[in-house]
């Protein structure tokens, strides 16, 4: 089973929609958890860590459940410039440095 | 701010060949990472450190190498390049509490 695994998609989500997907993860005792956004030819960048609690960024919402072992990531009113790749990520191992990455959600938001 | 940079953004390599990429940064980071990334496979970690003096093994080692003399340099080694090694290499570092990675631009390498 793969450490981090998410629905490519794609999404295609009409402009002012709310898009969300989840992503899940297999090792329990992952300590941190991240949504990051990567454009088209470009190098990823950190989008929201991920707390326990849930936390909020503007139009941007992520959630973790442990007991299931996913995160989320909602989008509200989707912009024609949220249309990107997101990446879920994760740190398995406590006191280890190594990110695992899932294959990413694209997200197409059309006109 | 630099931050972390990679070199070079592109290259054209003859299979057999070996190249060497460049990552450098400039934050201090303990830990550094190399990462693959291929259409449907996502990112893939090819090697990381945690620490100057120390490397590590990740999803896909093989045919490729790292060394950590300092903290700012992460060079990747392709001894013998083969066409399955054509792919988007990204460099990322972090602190040591993994609160942020941060990517380098990518190289575009392509065997033939």
């Amino acid at each position: 089973r793969k450490e981090v695994e998410q629905d490519p998609g794609p999404f295609n989500v009409p402009e002012g929609a709310t898009v969300a997907f989840n992503c899940t993860y297999s090792n329990s005792a992952s300590q941190s958890f991240f949504w990051y956004r990567q454009d088209c030819r470009k190098e990823p960048k950190l989008l929201m860590s991920v707390y326990s609690s849930g936390n909020e960024d503007g139009r941007f919402t992520a959630q973790l459940n442990r007991a299931s072992q996913y995160i989320s990531l909602l989008i509200r009113d989707s912009k024609l410039s949220d249309s990107a790749t997101y990446l879920c990520v994760v740190n398995p191992s406590y006191g280890n440095n190594r990110l695992a990455f899932g294959k990413g959600n694209q997200v197409v938001v059309i006109p | 701010t630099a931050g972390i940079t990679q070199a070079p953004t592109s290259q054209i390599l003859a299979a057999g060949r070996s190249m060497t990429l460049r990552c450098t940064q400039d934050m201090r980071h303990n830990a550094m990472y190399w990462y693959r990334q291929d259409l449907g496979l996502g990112l893939r970690l090819i090697h990381y450190s945690n620490t100057a003096g120390t490397t590590g093994k990740g999803e896909v080692p093989d045919g490729y190498s790292v060394s950590r003399a300092n903290t700012d340099d992460f060079p990747l080694t392709l001894a013998s390049a083969v066409p399955s090694q054509t792919s988007v290499y990204f460099c990322a570092s972090s602190d040591s509490a993994v609160t942020e990675a941060f990517f380098g631009q990518g190289t575009r390498l392509t065997v033939v």
